[in-house]
């Protein structure tokens, strides 16, 4: 059974950095790239990139390319992603899916909540 | 960028209804398109890849059509545990884009 499971959620003030983990299982890892895309309240979704988990090679959508970094641990099978930076308006549910034919599972979500 | 245009953002149905989404696509995108629905407090689900293949465990009631740059999402005899949100998204090219979202609500 695929699972992808995120870490909990996290509260930030404008202009630091967070780092959201998701953990793969059930699955062989490496076969697999992973997406992250994110929710704001009450919008729709948001793709920000993908990373392959064989390489670690990124493609980044370009409005996340100057503060956004993934990350991938083949010896945990975890994937990362740091936003840098950070602003109000990147509050939101950050989802990591697993992409198949597009992107078929996806985690739990972690919601960050950037205030001051 | 490719833009997926959804219609209608809102749509209000009755249980046993038959339901249509549609998703227009900027650029053809051959049949690069899933649809997924999301319940509040939870992740999106596929139901459709591939344009028209429907996700194992998925009810035989959702269909998916289209290809090139016209899609649409049938539901028919529409069931109360079908009212939520559904999205499309097209991942032929970068960035890959989701369409602004369907609201199902019951009449």
């Amino acid at each position: 059974q695929v699972h992808l499971v995120q870490s909990a959620h996290e509260v930030r003030n404008p202009g630091a950095s967070v780092k959201v983990s998701c953990k793969a299982s059930g699955y062989t890892f490496t076969h697999y790239g992973v997406s992250w895309v994110r929710q704001a309240p009450g919008q729709g979704l948001e793709w920000m990139g993908w990373i392959s988990t064989v390489n670690g090679d990124t493609h980044y959508a370009e409005k996340f390319q100057d503060r956004v970094s993934m990350t991938t641990d083949t010896s945990t099978s975890t994937v990362y992603i740091e936003v840098k930076t950070l602003k109000s308006d990147d509050t939101a549910i950050y989802y990591c899916a697993r992409n198949w034919d597009g992107i078929d599972y996806w985690g739990q979500g972690t919601l960050v909540t950037v205030s001051s | 960028d490719i833009q997926m245009t959804q219609s209608p953002s809102f749509l209000s149905a009755s249980v046993g209804d038959r339901v249509n989404i549609t998703c227009r696509a900027s650029q053809g995108i051959r049949n690069d398109l899933g649809w997924y629905q999301q319940k509040p407090g939870q992740a999106p689900k596929r139901l459709i890849y591939g344009a028209s293949r429907l996700q194992s465990g998925v009810p035989s009631r959702f269909s998916g059509t289209g290809s090139g740059t016209q899609f649409t999402l049938t539901i028919t005899s529409l069931q109360p545990e079908d009212f939520a949100s559904y999205y499309c998204l097209q991942h032929n090219d970068y960035p890959w884009t989701f369409g602004q979202g369907t609201k199902v609500e019951i009449k």
